[in-house]
């Protein structure tokens, strides 16, 4: 079993619209991390969160520590919002980042 | 400041060869990770060093893999006599201490032929 599981594993939407990317996590953790990585492209770190909510531009990440579950959404989607989106935890203790499987979102214009 | 700088950003080994990967932290960050992306796979943890330390690598092959931290200089991740099975994106990151907000590399794209 994963320690982290993300849903959708893919999900397309079109141009404009709103999508909500989900992470669940089963362990004790001192934050989460959202990240962004274009085909054969490098990882970017869009949020660090703890707790509450956290805005930049278009894209909001929430979590709920109690739930275990965190949420990255994306208003007014656009073609180069197209990228894997992977959510990773940080445990309380241990040395690594477990890590979701990824959400691989294609907008289409 | 300059980001999480790997390199090379792509290499190519024969099978036997050895492969560097280079790892150069944000500057003030002296905690790295090292992950492996195996194609169609998600990231998983190889190493944590820091500087001049080997924290915890339990996520590192036990045979042909090396990782350091030296005082000076970059970290360095060594594939001794590269297999097929190796070709993966290898991923480094760094921080400021442990609890704190990590940054990633552009990676290192190793093929092996």
């Amino acid at each position: 079993k994963n320690e982290v599981e993300q849903s959708p594993q893919n999900l397309t939407a079109q141009e404009g619209e709103f999508i909500t990317i989900n992470c669940s996590y089963s362990v004790g953790i001192s934050a989460l991390h959202w990240l962004q990585q274009h085909p054969g492209g490098g990882i970017v770190s869009l949020f660090m969160l703890s707790s509450g909510k956290k805005k930049h531009g278009r894209l909001i990440a929430t979590i709920n520590i109690q739930e275990k579950h965190s949420s990255l959404h994306i208003t007014a989607s656009h073609p180069r919002d197209s990228a894997v989106y992977i959510c990773a935890a940080y445990p309380n203790t241990g040395n690594q980042f477990y890590f979701g499987t990824g959400t691989s979102l294609t907008v289409i214009p | 400041n300059a980001g999480v700088m790997q390199n090379p950003r792509h290499l190519v080994r024969r099978r036997g060869q050895e492969a560097r990967l280079r790892c150069s932290p944000m500057k003030g960050h002296s905690h790295v990770y090292w992950y492996r992306q195996l194609p169609e796979e998600g990231l998983k943890f190889m190493v944590y060093l820091q500087k001049e330390n080997i924290i915890d690598e339990s996520g590192m092959p036990k045979e042909r893999f090396s990782a350091e931290f030296p005082k000076e200089g970059p970290s360095i991740l060594r594939i001794q006599q590269v297999v097929r099975g190796d070709s993966a994106a290898y991923f480094c990151a760094s921080s400021v201490i442990r609890d704190t907000e990590a940054f990633f590399g552009q990676g290192t794209r190793l093929t092996v032929v």
